[in-house]
């Protein structure tokens, strides 16, 4: 089963709202990452947040992570079309070695 | 510096055959990682490899099988294919392990029939 479970499944915004999808995770974690997918190509990493982290920023994204609620957000800034793409988080546990994905939130910015 | 290169892109199989899936990592990362990505099932670890040995493994019958070279490429092998293998694979290399920022490749759309 997947570790982490990401809602809402599909967002969508105008450009230059702020977009917030959530993942929650089930057990004890490394690091978290997040990355992007356009239309079924390959994966992109976007961040990653270590378990002894609880923010980190790059450019126009802000990753939060709460390892009491087993859970973490990713907040895209000012929106652009081209941020449209699938986003994901993922998750090693402390065995390590295999990264866990959710299942994924759509994002949709309309121009 | 040249990335993640998967090939075939495309593939058409029928039942019963069996493929190999290729992946050449970045130049200088040991690990290469394959996953599954299906509508129904998402994004599933398969397994991983480094410095030509297997690490780690996931929950995917015997059928799927893989093994790394020492110049780091990886090669995937699906033997009897069914229907419910038909997905995109990809592959995704990094220095150290799935841990860290993995990159991946653009993935073989394999299609079974």
């Amino acid at each position: 089963s997947q570790q982490g479970e990401e809602d809402p499944q599909a967002l969508s915004i105008q450009e230059g709202e702020n977009a917030t999808m959530n993942c929650s995770y089930k057990t004890s974690i490394n690091n978290l990452q997040w990355y992007r997918q356009n239309s079924g190509r390959g994966l992109v990493h976007l961040i990653l947040i270590r378990s002894n982290e609880r923010e980190k920023h790059s450019g126009r994204l802000r990753v939060t992570l709460d390892t009491s609620k087993k859970s973490s957000s990713l907040l895209i800034t000012a929106s652009r079309a081209a941020d449209t793409a699938s986003y994901f988080c993922a998750t090693d546990s402390f065995q390590g070695g295999k990264l866990i994905f959710g299942q994924g939130t759509e994002l949709s910015v309309k121009p | 510096k040249a990335g993640v290169t998967q090939t075939p892109r495309y593939l058409i199989k029928t039942r019963g055959q069996q493929v190999t899936l290729s992946c050449s990592p970045i130049s200088g990362h040991r690990s290469v990682s394959w996953y599954q990505q299906t509508p129904g099932q998402g994004l599933q670890f398969l397994f991983e490899y480094f410095s030509e040995t297997q690490r780690n493994k996931g929950n995917f019958p015997g059928r799927f099988s893989g093994r790394q070279f020492s110049n780091s490429r990886s090669e995937m092998n699906v033997s009897t294919l069914e229907l419910g293998d038909s997905a995109l694979y990809l592959c995704a290399s990094s220095w150290t392990g799935p841990a860290y920022e993995q990159y991946f490749g653009p993935g073989t759309r394999l299609t079974v029939t």
